[in-house]
């Protein structure tokens, strides 16, 4: 069965701390990989996609396919970054549906 | 451009009611998805849609139907509401449904509580 872990239900950072958050997936063939983040009263939006290689806010996320990881990292958190992250792989069977994680909450501090 | 729309965003019914939320695409995208997102449990896919005529089971299908008759429109009914349906619901659609397929857009979300 397709499984998307987040561990960190909450994740809270100095700002300016490095941070990291983790993903890993337990899926057949290769997903897509991507991350979404939702900020406090907007909607969900891309964050980064990993096909991409961007690097987004100061944001990268490196795949692992012998771990089956895709974790986020950000050397310099900053409070801006304050939101809940989703990772989110995309299956490659019919339809291609994207199934997401729990997702982790972001909070960081002054 | 409006992109995904989605009504109403706030709604409360009585446990037994039936209702729908309407989502619309204004972006020609062939594949629609509907999530419910509870604290603690993310974003989990009820139905999702890779073209008109064409629907499928996500993770959590059952007590919802979908529908999809048009390009633009993806509507998901709630045929006997339950408390357990209270929650928020956010449709999302996206160009591709093969290899390199776009990113997901996202609607501003449903509110429902069923008392």
């Amino acid at each position: 069965a397709q499984r998307v872990t987040q561990p960190e239900k909450l994740l809270s950072v100095f700002k300016g701390a490095p941070v990291e958050l983790k993903c890993n997936y337990s899926y057949s063939g290769s997903p897509e990989l991507f991350w979404y983040v939702q900020y406090s009263r907007q909607r969900l939006q891309l964050l980064l996609r990993h096909i991409s290689r961007e690097s987004i806010k100061g944001f990268t996320a490196d795949l692992n396919k012998g771990e089956t990881s895709f974790h986020l990292k950000k050397p310099f958190a900053q409070e801006e970054d304050s939101a809940r992250y989703y990772c989110a792989p995309t299956n490659p069977d019919r339809g291609f549906k994207t199934i997401f994680g729990a997702g982790t909450r972001l909070f960081v501090k002054a | 451009n409006a992109g995904v729309t989605q009504t109403p965003k706030f709604q409360v019914l009585k446990t037994g009611q039936s209702m729908t939320l309407q989502c619309a695409q204004d972006m020609n995208h062939e594949y629609m998805s509907w999530y419910r997102q509870d604290p603690g449990m993310g974003l989990r896919l009820i139905h999702y849609s890779v073209g008109a005529g064409i629907t499928d089971q996500g993770e959590v299908p059952n007590g919802y139907n979908v529908s999809r008759s048009t390009t633009e429109d993806f509507p998901l009914r709630l045929l006997s509401a339950a408390p357990s349906q209270t929650s928020v619901y956010f449709c999302a659609s996206r160009t591709g449904t093969g290899l390199n397929t776009g990113e997901l857009f996202f609607g501003e979300g449903s509110r429902l509580t069923v008392l």
